[in-house]
């Protein structure tokens, strides 16, 4: 099975700074996508970004951008010029490409860190 | 386009009686899922249903189970509660063309709590 592992349970950063939050994974297969999601206190879910495990350039989303490790299996999340609206629960997820075809097996989600935004 | 519904977004239940949840998923979205969110344990995979049949299911006993009608709206039941089972409940839905690349767009959650 596979697990996904967010090392920061809470970070803070000051207004328009950068912060990196932290995902490692563990899996045997070869070919998977991963995801982060943002919960604000309104509690819905939110995608961030996706990364294609076959794609070696990084995803790019606005201020948001992964460092993509596949062979550290490391997947971190850097939010430059950090706002206030970025304040949120942020998860870090992975899908299998292999079970079924079409990621059967659901997100596997790791514990979460919490951001907080310093105005 | 609306978004992915669930009803209720609150509910209080005592231990041992039984609840159900309704999710409707965007238009044109054949894929719905569901996950579990507590403090202890965070995020887990419930089930997901496509097309009416359930596709795979998470590590959760057979008090959990779901339904999933033509017009692609789901539910999940869950029966005899359990203290545990207090946690928010969230569905998400993904188009109908099933891929691992799919995003998973979340509904707002219904929060349920057993007394």
């Amino acid at each position: 099975a596979q697990t996904v592992t967010q090392s920061q349970p809470e970070m803070s950063v000051q207004e328009a700074e950068t912060v990196t939050l932290s995902c490692t994974y563990d899996t045997s297969e070869s070919d998977y996508y991963l995801f982060w999601y943002k919960q604000p206190p309104s509690r819905q879910m939110i995608l961030v970004i996706r990364q294609e495990a076959y794609k070696q350039q990084n995803a790019t989303e606005n201020r948001f951008s992964v460092n993509f490790q596949k062979a550290a299996k490391s997947f971190s999340l850097k939010i430059s010029d950090s706002q206030l609206g970025d304040a949120a629960m942020y998860f870090c997820a992975y899908r299998s490409a292999v079970a079924g075809g079409g990621g059967a097996d659901g997100l596997t989600f790791g514990k979460g860190t919490h951001l907080i935004i310093q105005p | 386009k609306a978004g992915v519904t669930q009803t209720p977004r609150y509910l209080i239940k005592t231990r041992g009686q039984q609840v159900t949840l309704s999710c409707s998923p965007i238009s044109g979205h054949r894929s719905v899922s569901w996950y579990q969110q507590t403090p202890g344990q965070g995020l887990q995979f419930l089930f997901e249903y496509f097309s009416e049949t359930q596709r795979n299911k998470g590590n959760f006993p057979g008090r959990f189970s779901g339904r999933q009608f033509s017009n692609s709206r789901s539910e999940m039941n869950v029966s005899t509660l359990e203290l545990g089972d207090s946690a928010l409940y969230l569905c998400a839905s993904r188009p109908q063309r099933l891929s691992g690349a799919n995003v998973l767009t979340f509904g707002a959650g219904s929060r349920l709590t057993v007394l």
